[in-house]
């Protein structure tokens, strides 16, 4: 499709087991960026990618959060262990570049740990 | 860290107009925007301002931004039904990363 996919759009998992969120940005975008909003919270960002390398994981919350990016293109954002209090809906967005004023955002994948 | 303040919640009736207000502290902002989240959906932009300019106009949308009081706002005219979402205030600062505010919650009453 045109837009930035997530997947999966849900995702239930027990506590303590790992899990894998993708991202597919807009063909030609070279900026990508993950961000989670926690119910009754406004988004926080995570991590920031310019091609495959990543300037900026200032966001990640602990060291159980890691992303890669391979390609260019595809994003994956793995959750190690993961705790209740990750339970949020993670968003991902791309931007033509680092400069690009617009990001176009994804719907998101809405994970429950429980 | 950056901070964006939106309040919560805003409630009109159908035909006036809406007003959304947002707050940032920092100054080094180079593009501000305003988002809209319908249930279920993703994040889809309205609108964005730079921040060397003191209003934008499109459509029913009008953004205005005061600079010295760090002060965006979104007036939506003629509000119907189906501009009840979340509105969410952004900042972009040197371009890396987007700064957001928690979002206020419009809702319209027919």
């Amino acid at each position: 499709g045109a837009g930035v996919s997530q997947s999966p759009s849900n995702k239930v998992t027990e506590k303590g087991k790992d899990v894998e969120l993708r991202c597919d940005p807009i063909s030609g975008h070279t900026a990508l960026y993950w961000y989670r909003q926690s119910l009754g919270q406004g988004l926080e960002f995570l991590i920031y990618f310019q091609g495959n390398s990543a300037p900026d994981k200032s966001g990640l919350p602990s060291d159980r959060f890691s992303a890669e990016r391979t390609g260019g293109s595809v994003s994956t954002l793995t959750i190690q262990r993961t705790q209740q209090e990750d339970s949020a809906v993670y968003l991902c967005a791309s931007s033509y570049d680092r400069s690009n004023t617009e990001a176009f955002f994804g719907q998101g994948t809405r994970l429950t740990v429980v | 860290g950056e901070d964006v303040e939106q309040s919560l919640f805003l409630s009109v009736r159908e035909g006036d107009s809406s007003v959304i207000n947002c707050t940032y502290t920092d100054s080094s902002s180079t593009y501000l925007y305003w988002y809209k989240q319908e249930p279920g959906a993703g994040l889809q932009l309205l609108t964005y301002i730079f921040s060397n300019m003191d209003m934008k106009q499109d459509q029913r949308l009008t953004v205005l931004l005061n600079k010295k009081d760090k002060h965006l706002s979104l007036r939506i005219a003629d509000t119907q039904t189906g501009d009840s979402a979340i509105y969410f205030c952004a900042e972009s600062i040197n371009f890396n990363k987007f700064y957001f505010g928690s979002g206020t919650k419009l809702n319209v009453k027919p």
